[in-house]
């Protein structure tokens, strides 16, 4: 079956430093995967729309600086936090189609952020 | 606006009985509407699909019912067990883009 590995699965970092999470399709392409964000015991916000070879599609409200995403390959997409805050901490989740439009996300397990 | 809404409250249910979790939107049109279990520090997990033109959809002891008119999708669970205590998370798609919205999430407690 399809398969989305996340990684680091958690991180803790200071103030004011950058966290990358790294989001790959194992055994399928996708030109497009979805970030997403949960703060607990809520729903999955999504945040940005990552496009192999072009830019990402943010969500109102995301700050494009301060969440970049890169998807330079047709199996990886990178989320970098910069300048992370504490109020950044949070679990972020990526995901990916295998099939077309309209078939089931496939999702990564996510990565537990602390910002201390 | 636009809202996808799940009971917020916890469904606590006895072993063997039936689970019915339910999702209303407004303001959607979905062509799709998609059911997902998400367990604690995971990522959710598809469950069933089911289309605007499929009244009801069955997988194994999982039953989705989808109807447009109410705007609303029921979840079944029978015969549950407490294996299947976990959140559970409708989705559908929010506009031209694809991309999937989801609900808040029902927390659902099986009891042995």
């Amino acid at each position: 079956g399809a398969v989305v590995s996340q990684h680091p699965s958690r991180v803790i970092c200071k103030s004011g430093t950058s966290v990358k999470i790294e989001c790959r399709s194992l055994d399928f392409q996708a030109t497009t995967m979805f970030w997403y964000r949960q703060f607990p015991k809520q729903s999955l916000m999504l945040m940005a729309t990552s496009n192999e070879g072009s830019k990402a599609t943010y969500e109102q409200g995301v700050e494009k600086d301060k969440f970049l995403i890169n998807h330079a390959s047709l199996t990886l997409s990178t989320l970098t936090v910069t300048s992370a805050h504490p109020e950044d901490s949070s679990f972020y989740i990526c995901s990916a189609r295998a099939g077309n439009s309209n078939s089931p996300l496939h999702f990564g397990n996510g990565t537990r952020l602390t910002v201390t | 606006s636009q809202k996808i809404e799940q009971n917020s409250e916890a469904l606590n249910i006895q072993e063997g009985k039936t689970a019915t979790l339910t999702c209303n939107y407004t303001n959607y049109s979905p062509a799709y509407l998609q059911w997902y279990r998400q367990d604690p520090g995971r990522g959710p997990v598809f469950l069933l699909l089911i289309r605007e033109n499929e009244k009801e959809k069955r997988k194994e002891r999982l039953k989705v019912t989808f109807d447009t008119t109410l705007k609303q999708s029921l979840f079944h669970i029978t015969a549950s067990q407490p294996a299947d205590s976990a959140t559970y998370l409708c989705a559908l798609e929010g506009g031209a883009t694809n991309k999937l919205i989801f609900g808040t999430g029902t927390l659902l407690a099986v009891q042995p």
